[in-house]
């Protein structure tokens, strides 16, 4: 079975810091990865994903993740972050022959300006 | 339509009473997902559809809970004998087919059991 681990259940940060939130997975096989982003009374949406080839992939609003097969990881990046980013991040992994997307708990991400 | 819709938005209803969510996905998409987001935990999957048919409905909790689908379209989501347990958001998700393409999510049906 497949499982999400995010390490980081809140974080804090003043604006222009970096971030980088962890996510960890569980499957023995070819996975697709994904992070999504919740703003506050906003819905799900798509930040970036990774399916296959370089495992450095970068997404919207400069965020990016980097896919270590050898550790099972997929942190989230980004190198400032501004008083927008304050969300909910969620890491997913879906394993293939698999069709759901299994879910961490997610990571609330509060910046300070 | 443009995005994966969702009624109601809030829904409030008296424990021991039955609800129906319902979703309206992408045009065009075939397969449909259910996810429940409760206060402090992460989305939690319900249940798969692959046009009419659900190949994974392992996520329902119990058998209070049932799904179908119909026309390949719309997706009803039905809590029957409501628990406060069963307060959550309740989210819809479409994809264009079951693997190798984005999730996309609704905005969710707040759901109050009181």
């Amino acid at each position: 079975a497949q499982s999400v681990s995010q390490h980081n259940h809140h974080v804090i940060l003043s604006e222009a810091a970096s971030l980088e939130l962890g996510c960890n997975y569980s499957y023995g096989g070819t996975v697709n990865l994904f992070w999504y982003v919740q703003y506050p009374g906003q819905h799900l949406q798509l930040l970036l994903k990774y399916f296959s080839g370089d495992p450095l992939v970068k997404g919207i609003k400069g965020f990016e993740a980097e896919f270590i097969k050898s550790k099972f990881s997929f942190n989230l990046r980004k190198p400032s972050v501004q008083w927008s980013d304050t969300a909910e991040y969620f890491c997913a992994v879906r394993g293939t022959g698999f069709q759901k997307l299994v879910f961490g708990t997610g990571t609330r991400l509060l910046v300070s300006p | 339509g443009a995005g994966v819709s969702q009624s109601p938005s809030n829904k409030v209803t008296e424990k021991g009473k039955d609800v129906e969510l319902r979703c309206d996905p992408i045009s065009g998409h075939t397969a449909l997902y259910w996810y429940r987001q409760s206060l402090g935990q992460g989305l939690e999957f319900l249940i798969y559809f692959q046009g009419n048919s659900a190949p994974d409905k392992s996520g329902l909790p119990s058998d209070r809970f049932s799904a179908e689908r119909t026309g390949g379209s719309v997706s009803t989501l039905t809590i029957q004998r409501t628990q406060q347990e069963d307060s959550a958001v309740y989210l819809c998700a479409s994809s264009l087919q079951s693997s190798g393409n984005t999730i996309y999510f609704g905005e969710g049906s707040w759901l109050t059991v009181v």
